[in-house]
């Protein structure tokens, strides 16, 4: 089946880095990506990887894919009062290319 | 310029009633969805069309009727609401269907449903 897991929350001090992590099931998927959610709005891409790459760097965010143990994982780099949202991890489907799937979201916040 | 508009953004309304939400994109996308979000955040997909065509129809109860009278409009019309439908309705819209890109979505702002 498809399924997409992230643990639901994650507190991280001002200027740290913040890592949220992703498991998926779903091997022949085409891309996987990272959309945000700030407080009551839709989602957001916030940057996506093809499934035959390792790693991508966009500024602050890293993003790691692990295929073998379908682990994904999103570094952000100096984490601002900003960055404060819900992360989803999203995979597209192996029965549908238009059908993405999400994870449960999870909400980072930041201490000062 | 909104590209994907939902409306109503706020739903208050009586158990047993029928609502509709409908929902307009301007970036010309051949793909239009509907996402239920619950109460834990949780985002599962409902409907998706493409072209005026229905795709993707997932383990939703009969009472959701999705309605694309063209590929800019997707509608959701919810016919005796129950407690359970309480919840934010999101709209999206993508450019490709199959191929290469990346289907990135593009969400509304949704639409705050909450069954008394």
């Amino acid at each position: 089946g498809e399924d997409v897991e992230q643990s639901l929350f994650l507190s991280v001090r001002e200027g740290d880095s913040s890592v949220i992590n992703c498991t998926y099931t779903d091997s022949s998927s085409t891309y996987l990506y990272w959309y945000k959610q700030e407080p009551g709005a839709g989602l957001q891409l916030l940057t996506y990887i093809f499934s035959n790459m390792d790693m991508k760097q966009d500024q602050r965010l890293t993003v790691l894919l692990n295929k073998k143990d379908k682990h994904l994982s999103l570094r952000i780099a100096d984490t601002q009062t900003g960055d404060s949202a819900i992360y989803f991890c999203a995979e597209t489907a192996y029965s549908s290319a238009s059908k993405i799937i999400f994870g449960s979201g999870t909400r980072l916040s930041i201490r000062p | 310029d909104t590209a994907v508009s939902q409306t109503p953004k706020y739903l208050v309304t009586q158990m047993g009633n029928d609502k509709s939400i409908k929902c307009e994109q301007n970036l010309g996308h051949d793909t239009m969805y509907w996402y239920k979000q619950d109460s834990k955040k949780f985002l599962k997909i409902m409907f998706s069309y493409n072209n005026k065509e229905l795709i993707i129809n997932e383990t939703v109860p009969n009472r959701f009727s999705p309605k694309s009278p063209d590929k800019a409009h997707l509608n959701l019309h919810i016919n005796s609401l129950e407690l359970g439908d309480s919840a934010v309705y999101f709209c999206a819209s993508s450019q490709e269907q199959e191929g290469p890109g990346t289907g990135e979505l593009f969400f509304g702002e949704g639409s705050r449903l909450t069954v008394l």
